[in-house]
This record gives structure tokens, sequence and C-alpha cells, in this order.
């Protein structure tokens, strides 16, 4: 079982949609829990770090649920702009501070007009 | 201005040549990683360094050698490129591993013929 799985899609969405991703992650001492996004030929950027409590920006929504082991992205109100490739991030810590980033390997949106 | 950069942003060498990729950042951020992204794998560590003069070995290390003699550089040298050594490489940088965002440059890509 890969450390980070998703659905690589792509979700062909139109605008105006709510679409929801899923990440799951095989190590239960995984600690902290983010989302990237990058775009076509670009570097990923940080779109929002995953709090145990669920967190929310605008019209995105993180949860996470440590005892499925898996983390979600909720995007409402879909537009144009938010077609990308989302990245689900989970980190591991061997001991301090010194951690390591398990990137996925993604899942594309396309949102259409 | 700050941020991090890479160069040469395109490359094309050919089998068994040299090839340094630079990346500087202008933060003072005591974490730097160099990543591959290819396709079918995602992003994957090769080699990351906590501080000036320490650099330890990621996911994927075979090939490559980095060193980072100050906080702000941090080369990443192919020794005898492959053609499998072909891909986008990411630099990033953080103020500490796993804990804060990473902060992406804007990739290498780097063609071995």
């Amino acid at each position: 079982r890969k450390e980070v799985e998703q659905d690589p899609g792509p979700f062909n969405v139109p605008e105006g949609a709510t679409v929801a991703f899923n990440c799951t992650y095989s190590n239960s001492a995984s600690q902290s829990f983010f989302w990237y996004r990058q775009d076509c030929r670009k570097e990923p950027k940080l779109l929002m770090s995953v709090y145990s409590s669920g967190n929310e920006d605008g019209r995105f929504t993180a949860q996470l649920n440590r005892a499925s082991q898996y983390i979600s992205l909720l995007i409402r109100d879909s537009k144009l702009s938010d077609s990308a490739t989302y990245l689900c991030v989970v980190t591991l810590f061997y001991g301090g501070s010194q951690g390591n980033l398990i990137f996925g390997k993604g899942t594309k949106l396309s949102v259409k007009p | 201005d700050a941020g991090i950069t890479q160069s040469p942003r395109y490359k094309i060498t050919e089998t068994g040549r040299q090839v340094t990729l630079m990346c500087h950042q202008t933060w003072s951020h005591s974490y730097m990683f160099w990543y591959r992204q290819d396709l079918g794998h995602g992003l994957r560590l090769i080699y990351y360094s906590a501080a000036a003069d320490i650099t330890d070995k990621g996911e994927v290390p075979d090939g490559y050698v980095v060193s980072r003699s100050k906080t702000e550089n941090f080369p990443l040298t192919l020794e005898s490129a492959t053609r499998s050594q072909t891909s986008v490489y990411f630099c990033a940088s953080s103020e500490g591993t796993g804990i804060g965002e990473l902060f992406f440059g804007e990739g290498s890509r780097l063609t071995v013929l």
C-alpha cells in the first residue's frame, strides 16, 4: 500500500459545482497534514493545513479522520481558476522536529464553463 | 525580491555529463529540500538539509550530490547524468521540516539525451 494515496482524476466539473477529494495515508503515526495546489507546469503552493477539528478557508474545507486515516478537501462553488492539481501531503516525525513530508501524486481538477 | 530561485530553468544535457542545478533562498530558512517530479510518481525527495553543512538523503538520492556551505544556497549536482534523471526538479525551503509551509522554487526542467 502506498504511503499516501489519492484518486488521480481528472475530476471534470461545471462552474459552481461542489467537489470533494479524499486522500488516504498508511502510517498511523502521521502527524501533520496539508493540501497543496499545483497549477500546470508550476510549482506547488500551500493551499491549507488540515487540523484535527477541521478547518475552512472561504470556499475550501479540509477535514481529517484519524480513525480511518484519511483527509478530505471540499471545494464549494467551483471557479474556473480552481482548475489545478491538488496534492495531499502527510508528515511523519522521526524524533524532535525532524520530519519527512510525503506527497501524494495529486488529484487533477478541471472546472468547465 | 525575497524568494527562492532556481537556475537554470531549462537544461538539456547528454548522458554522462555533470550537471549542477542551483537553488538560492533569501528568507534565511533553515531547511532546504530537493524534489523531483515525474509522471506517475509525484514529488519525491532527493536530499534535504537542516542547516549549513548538514545534509541528509531522501527517498531517491542515488546519482545526486548536494552541498550546503551557505544557508541560502543548496546546489544539486548530477555527477554523471542518465536518461532516468530526466525530470522536473524543485527546490524548496521552510523554517522547519513538517512543521510549516514549504516554499518551492519555479522548478528546473532537465532533459538528459
